[in-house]
């Protein structure tokens, strides 16, 4: 059984440029989240999603963020225009609401902004 | 929201047991996990607690006191390969949804 899939695995890009970070599910799972990792801020909330729907955007730093889970297998983190700060790795994880829950971790995609 | 306390950086022998703590503080705590996140790789999951006391899972134990809001993964008969960072991380009900929030994590240093 595939895990979850995240793409790219590594961006590089200019300021100003538009990024678009996708995850695949693991399969009958109901939860997707998104979280941003630097090495100063550890790993940080962005956004989740229960069923497709999002659920609690609050971590999203800026508007220039914005996700979609347009179907149970597909979602999307995209940042625009992106700036340097915004250089971090982004996980995906996904997890069914069972007896635990534990989260399964996408491999994440290194972004880094020039 | 959420408070996740745990130290930043931890340093033990092979072969020893370390303790790294956790302290928490939140409104609609449904659950604890601790994970391991080796350099340049995802976090993967470890252990999970919701009900006070220890679940030991062979070399690793995760212990929970929700009272005091507090818990702790104990790492036995250490092995250069536990050299990673752990992270602990807890989970929240909210209108009858699951918000899963981290701490900064601990990186743990095995010497010889």
């Amino acid at each position: 059984d595939a895990g979850v899939i995240q793409s790219p695995r590594h961006e590089v890009t200019e300021m100003g440029q538009e990024v678009t970070l996708r995850c695949k599910p693991i399969s009958g799972h109901d939860y997707l989240f998104w979280y941003r990792q630097t090495m100063m801020r550890g790993l940080e909330l962005l956004i989740y999603f229960n069923n497709n729907v999002p659920i609690d955007d609050s971590g999203m730093p800026e508007d220039r963020f914005s996700a979609k889970m347009p179907n149970a297998s597909f979602s999307t983190l995209k940042i625009q225009p992106s700036e340097p700060r915004d250089s971090a790795v982004y996980f995906c994880a996904s997890s069914f609401q069972g007896r635990t829950g534990e989260l399964f971790f996408g491999e994440g995609s290194r972004l880094t902004v020039l | 929201g959420q408070n996740i306390d745990q130290p930043t950086e931890m340093t033990a022998t092979e072969g020893a047991i370390v303790q790294i703590n956790c302290t928490y503080q939140t409104s609609g705590f449904n659950g604890l996990f601790w994970y391991q996140q080796h350099a340049g790789e995802a976090p993967t999951f470890l252990s999970y607690n919701v009900l006070d006391g220890l679940e030991e899972k062979g070399r690793f134990s995760s212990f929970l006191s929700r009272s005091k809001g507090y818990s702790y993964l104990l790492l036995k008969e250490l092995q250069m390969k536990d050299s990673a960072s752990y992270l602990c991380a807890v989970r929240d009900r909210w209108r009858g949804y699951q918000k899963v929030t981290f701490g900064i994590g601990t990186k743990l240093q095995v010497i010889p």
